[in-house]
């Protein structure tokens, strides 16, 4: 399959401060990426997508100013999470989808805020 | 509610025994895709469904997509430890949308 990498794999940060995770499509160009968020032994829950050079289409009740989403290039897609506070910590996951049709997923962020 | 309703949401077998897993839904995919996750790390993608009525087959794993492209079905035989993980199914409406059921935590006793 394609290869989606994800970065970084996990991070601490202080409350307030702001996160930046990256996800690139390594081998195939991702017309569309999608950002998920996903609470111990639960599924994943579809935050934003995002189509290359487009501003993205955000979930209902996600906060498109506290989850700031760039797709600047068919390779890669940025996901920062703004001021965050404890209630952000979660583990995040991105996927890729090409002209083919089937999405890849990156390895996810497990972001703790304290 | 979800767009993809998934079940069971828990499955505990013994080794050797066969299990089938369900992903429903009153709306008509494109595609719908299978993945498997291990914990603390992304879905990896088993297999995508396209036809109505297609069946796909991967090892012991067989994945039925419906007629009517609503529903689809994973079938495992003769389960393995090794089958253990959540087993989620996902479906778009459209190339801008995915997502997933519920997913299907299983756990394969020795």
């Amino acid at each position: 399959g394609a290869v989606v990498s994800q970065h970084p794999s996990w991070v601490i940060c202080k409350s307030g401060t702001s996160v930046k995770i990256e996800c690139r499509s390594l081998d195939f160009q991702a017309t569309t990426m999608f950002w998920y968020r996903q609470f111990p032994k639960q599924s994943l829950m579809l935050m934003a997508t995002s189509n290359e050079g487009s501003k993205a289409t955000y979930e209902q009740g996600v906060e498109k100013d506290k989850f700031l989403i760039n797709h600047a290039s068919l390779t890669l897609s940025t996901l920062t999470v703004t001021s965050a506070h404890p209630e952000d910590s979660s583990f995040y996951i991105c996927s890729a989808r090409g002209a083919r049709g089937s999405a890849f997923f990156g390895q996810g962020t497990r972001l703790t805020v304290v | 509610t979800q767009l993809l309703e998934q079940s069971p949401q828990f499955l505990s077998i013994q080794e050797g025994e066969n299990l089938t897993v369900y992903c429903n839904s009153s709306s008509v995919f494109s595609s719908l895709q299978w993945y498997r996750q291990e914990p603390g790390e992304g879905p990896v993608l088993l297999v995508t469904v396209v036809t109505g009525g297609e069946v796909k087959k991967l090892k012991r794993l067989t994945f039925q997509f419906g007629d009517a492209r609503k529903d689809s079905s994973l079938h495992i035989t003769a389960a393995q430890p090794g089958d253990t993980g959540l087993y989620l199914c996902a479906g778009g409406r459209n190339n801008n949308d995915m997502r997933f059921g519920a997913g299907t935590r299983l756990t394969v006793k020795p």
